[in-house]
């Protein structure tokens, strides 16, 4: 069956650099959709990728999905303490939603 | 965004009986509903798929005959933990989504379920 994977499963930040998050199918996703869950919280949808090497910012954000729409990435530049929580990238085909294991980011002051 | 209801947040019950969990999409027609346990740190995993009016897609693993799904209309699914167990104690969270593949799931709040 369809697998999601995700790493890092945990990302430890200084405020103000960067990471990055990192998604893998094995299979062909028709997208891909990326949610963030805050602790205690539901996840909450952040956006969706739908066309090969397609990339989308929001604000300090910017996800890209790969060329044979089995990858994508979340890159985060100067992270701020209100990006704590879990990123979870949801790989999509008709009729179900995947979810990867989840990146869990804390930010050191 | 639109809203996805799931009732109860919390539950406690005794081992062998059975809870019912409900997830409501108030304000749109969810074709699918997906339900999902997750473990403490862990990601969501995936135990069924369920479309209106039609019987239920578990993923391999999930027993059917415990998890029971309903998706009788629209608006509402049920996930029942039959004859539950300690083991069966986890974070269950539903989702929905109108349509197909293109367009965002809604999650409920989940459902804290503890079985003593």
């Amino acid at each position: 069956g369809q697998q999601v994977m995700q790493i890092p499963q945990y990302q430890h930040v200084q405020e103000g650099e960067d990471f990055t998050t990192y998604c893998n199918s094995s299979t062909t996703l028709s997208n891909i959709q990326w949610y963030k869950q805050r602790p205690g919280g539901h996840p909450v949808f952040l956006i969706q990728l739908v066309k090969s090497g397609e990339v989308k910012k929001q604000k300090r954000l910017t996800f890209q999905f790969g060329e044979a729409k089995k990858n994508s990435s979340l890159h985060i530049t100067a992270t701020q303490t209100t990006d704590v929580g879990t990123y979870f990238c949801a790989g999509n085909t008709d009729y179900k939603l995947s979810f990867g294991a989840g990146t869990t980011v804390t930010v050191r002051a | 965004g639109a809203v996805v209801s799931q009732h109860p947040s919390r539950v406690i019950c005794k081992s062998g009986t059975s809870v019912k969990i409900e997830c409501r999409s108030l304000d749109f027609q969810a074709t699918t509903m997906f339900w999902y346990r997750q473990f403490p740190k862990q990601s969501l995993m995936l135990m069924a798929t369920s479309n209106e009016g039609s019987k239920a897609t578990y993923e391999q693993g999930v027993e059917k005959d415990k998890f029971l799904i309903n998706h009788a209309s629209l608006t509402l699914s049920t996930l029942t933990v039959t004859s539950a167990h300690p083991e069966d104690s986890s974070f269950y969270i539903c989702s929905a989504r109108w349509g197909n593949s293109g367009v965002e799931a809604f999650f409920g709040q989940g459902t804290r379920l503890t079985v003593v």
